[in-house]
């Protein structure tokens, strides 16, 4: 079953503005990824952030977790049309579920030039 | 991160037929695994392709439906048998590589459609 809830389901922002995308989820994890897909191809990976971190950057990119709330966000600073994607996260429950990725929804993201 | 291949990229099937989709990794990797996007939706894991041995499907998942091969560490191939148009849908591979940090990642995915 799908375990990630995010939100919004869609997002349109002007170029240069900041992207805030959020990600809920049900059950303990060891791991959660951030993934962007353009146009149905295949999945890049963005950031994976542990459960025993709360925040990691990456270029333009900011992921932070909250275990406590089982939440996640993705921001995206300084945002640019080549941004306009799907992002999804995923999360890894660890221990039998190894390597095992529950995706959510995901959020479509455009930017206007 | 590794160069993940699939082949076929896409194709247009007729229903009852099957197709099989190739996946090739250029690194080492630890685990293997085959997830379906339907149309406008999420991923969902199909199952987990086991190195040698039958692979382990998740629920809703069988393996006469979509037999799953990995007959060495850097190669699987997922079947889709007997095809209906509900069978429409992006097939994507994913890795985790040897020594990575539990990053997985993803094949370009093929597009499947049944008519």
């Amino acid at each position: 079953s799908q375990q990630g809830e995010e939100d919004p389901q869609a997002l349109s922002i002007q170029e240069g503005e900041n992207a805030t995308m959020n990600c809920s989820y049900k059950t303990s994890i060891n791991n959660l990824q951030w993934y962007r897909q353009n146009s149905g191809r295949g999945l890049v990976h963005l950031i994976l952030i542990r459960s025993n971190e709360r925040e990691k950057h990456s270029g333009r990119l900011r992921v932070t977790l909250d275990t406590s709330k089982k939440s996640s966000s993705l921001l995206i600073t300084a945002s640019r049309a080549a941004d306009t994607a799907s992002y999804f996260c995923a999360t890894n429950a660890g221990g039998t579920s190894y390597g095992k990725l529950t995706f959510g929804q995901g959020t479509i993201l455009t930017v206007h030039p | 991160s590794a160069v993940i291949s699939q082949k076929p990229s896409r194709d247009i099937c007729q229903r009852g037929t099957s197709l099989t989709i190739q996946c090739q990794v250029d690194s080492q990797v630890t685990m293997m695994f085959w997830y379906r996007q339907q149309p406008g939706q999420s991923l969902t894991l199909i199952a987990t392709a086991n190195q040698g041995s039958e692979a382990t499907y998740e629920s809703g998942f069988v393996i006469d439906k979509f037999p799953i091969s990995r007959p060495n560490l850097t190669f699987s191939t997922l079947t889709v048998s007997n095809m209906s148009p509900e069978d429409s849908s992006i097939y994507l591979c994913s890795v985790v590589l040897a020594g990575g940090r539990s990053q997985q990642f993803f094949g370009p995915g093929t597009r499947l459609t049944v008519l």
